[in-house]
């Protein structure tokens, strides 16, 4: 199975600031990679998809990069609702699995 | 507007069965791959099963392997999740998903006794 390490598991953050969430794959995933935001009330939505490209709809702050085992996704500017949870996903192989997540709070 | 719907979850004591459904509106259900993924109180998401779009192939990680069963209805835009066997461990609020644009708002099943 394919473990996805992401980090950090907690993020303290300003409005304004830029932030990195790391992912990375115990091997290559060859980009088959998205990134996810979940709120407190559980909805769950998809920002990034094979690594790079960004969901419709999504703010252009949001950018996701990496390739071989080593991913990430950035937010260039952090606004309120920014602060959530946020989860990797790689579908390059069966099972299918999730980094353990990374909670953007307010500094 | 796109809605992904579940409904059966509930208490349950352990080594009994549920069934979730969750019925889909809104786009054009049986181009799209369906999923089951979950979220342990607490806990971060974990994928339960895919099934493709004619439900001719499953997936299922080793977790819930042999205890868990997924299906689809494209007539009725609905896929579904049998639940059979159940351990304290499969509590969680379950979504489905197309792990795209569309994902449900989950539904809670708790194991106990």
């Amino acid at each position: 199975d394919i473990q996805l390490t992401q980090s950090p598991s907690t993020l303290p953050a300003s409005l304004g600031e830029r932030v990195t969430i790391s992912c990375r794959a115990s091997q290559s995933i060859s980009n088959s990679l998205n990134w996810y935001q979940q709120k407190p009330d559980g909805t769950v939505k998809r920002l990034i998809y094979s690594t790079s490209t960004l969901e419709s709809g999504v703010p252009s702050r949001f950018s996701g990069s990496g390739s071989g085992t080593d991913y990430s996704l950035s937010i260039s500017s952090l606004e309120s609702e920014d602060f959530a949870m946020y989860y990797c996903l790689q579908y390059a192989t069966y099972p299918l699995t999730f980094g353990s997540g990374t909670k953007l709070e307010i500094k | 507007e796109v809605q992904l719907v579940e409904t059966g979850g509930g208490l349950v004591q352990p080594g009994r069965s549920l069934k979730l459904s969750c019925v889909a509106s809104g786009f054009t259900f049986s181009s799209y791959w369906m999923y089951w993924i979950r979220q342990a109180p607490g806990k971060g998401l974990e994928w339960v099963s895919s099934i493709n779009t004619d439900g001719g192939s499953t997936y299922y990680p080793d977790s819930v392997k042999g205890r868990f069963t997924i299906s689809r209805d494209n007539a009725e835009n609905t896929v579904y999740l049998q639940m059979n066997s159940l351990r304290s461990e499969d509590t969680a609020t379950y979504y489905c998903a197309t792990l795209g644009d569309y994902w449900g708002q989950g539904v809670m099943v708790t194991v106990s006794s």
